[in-house]
Parts: structure tokens; sequence; C-alpha cells
């Protein structure tokens, strides 16, 4: 089935310093990938996406690049704020198998500190 | 626009008691869903509907019902709540157009059951 895997968290960086969140992905047709952000008290809201194979997804300063070869989504920002502190969410929507439904990823909490 | 609420936003029941939970949305979604977060188990899908008059269980779906009688309003029902129930809640609502492509999420409800 399709699953998404996310490296384990917390992690913590200081401001200013470079972030990458790490997401593989496991899908038996075509999936869109997504990440998702949760702020403290807050539900989730689209970060970014991409649809097909090599897509540059972009938000906020955060980029992520669809890679087949890879089954890889990973999140990065070149410079992380205080503001950015939050979970993060990788997932996919298998338009083939599960057109209906999202598969998340258990999340990644992010601490910036300054 | 309001987006997708959530009512209430905290609630706390006994073991036995029952309870409704409200999720209304008003950006005319097909779709919505209810997920459950737990620390450490990311958001697990409890029931969803694709439309007014529809509804599907999900992966963790024992000891809830659901109803979607109106387009925009997705309750989700506890008949007799237990302490394994004690989660924070989120409704979720996505425009057909897009399968689950994008989902909206509502702020959540904080549920105790002691």
């Amino acid at each position: 089935g399709n699953s998404v895997t996310q490296m384990e968290g917390p992690v913590t960086l200081s401001e200013e310093a470079f972030l990458t969140i790490n997401c593989t992905y496991t899908a038996t047709g075509y999936p869109s990938l997504f990440w998702y952000v949760q702020y403290p008290g807050e539900g989730l809201q689209l970060l970014l996406k991409a649809t097909k194979a090599d897509d540059k997804g972009s938000n906020k300063g955060f980029e992520a690049t669809y890679r087949k070869e890879t089954t890889s989504f990973h999140l990065e920002k070149g410079s992380v704020q205080v503001s950015d502190s939050a979970v993060y969410f990788c997932a996919l929507s298998d338009r083939r198998t599960s057109y209906d439904k999202v598969i998340f990823g258990p999340g990644t909490s992010l601490s910036v500190i300054p | 626009n309001a987006g997708v609420t959530q009512t209430p936003k905290f609630r706390v029941l006994k073991t036995g008691q029952s309870m409704t939970l409200l999720c209304a949305q008003d950006m005319n979604h097909e779709y919505m869903y209810w997920y459950r977060q737990d620390p450490g188990m990311g958001l697990r899908l409890i029931h969803y509907s694709v439309g007014e008059g529809t509804t599907a269980k999900g992966e963790v779906p024992d000891g809830y019902n659901v109803s979607r009688l109106k387009k925009q309003n997705f309750l989700l029902g506890l008949e007799s709540a237990a302490p394994s129930q004690t989660s924070v809640y989120f409704c979720a609502s996505s425009p057909w157009t897009s399968g689950a492509q994008e989902q909206f999420f509502g702020p959540g409800t904080r549920l105790t059951v002691l």
C-alpha cells in the first residue's frame, strides 16, 4: 500500500541555519506530493505541492523537488526563522489507487531558537 | 469566508458519555474528512465523505459514527466515549475539482475522556 516516511524529530536549529527534512514515499500509482505545516495550536495548512516527477514546489522560502528515481520529496529552506517553528507533515495523494484520500507521514517537529 | 470551523474547541467527557463534534465549511467543498491526531502517530483518518449523503470508513473508524446530511456540515459522533478516544480531532475539506489534492483544515477539537 501507499505510505510516507519522514525523518524523526524533534529538530532544533539556530536562526538562519539551513533546514532539510527528509521524506520518502511508497506508492503503486502516480502520486501527488505535499508538505503541510501545523503551527502551535492550529490545524494543518498546505505549504507546497508537486504533482509530477521533477516538479519543484515552493512557498515562503521552502522548496521540495519530486524525485521519482529516489521516491523522495525532501523539504529545504536556506535560512530558517523563529516563526518557522512548527510541525511539518509530508503527504501523498495517489489518483490511481486512493483518489479521495491523502496519506500523511508522522510529522517532524521543528524548533528554531534565536 | 470562515473556511472550516469546528465546534466545540475543547471538551471533557466521562467514560460512557456521548457527544457530537460539528464541522462546517463555507467553501462549497464536496469532500470532508475527520482525523485524529495523537502524539507520535501523526494524523489518522477516521471517516470521510465524498458528497452529501455519503460516508465511508477510514483507517480507525471503530467507536465513531458520522453523518453528512448537508453538504456544508460533517458530524462526528461518539456514542460511548472511552479514554482511548482522548485526542485532538481535526476536520478537513477538499474541493471535488482537485480530488483529495489540497485539504483545508479546521482548528481542531481537543477531547479528553476521563
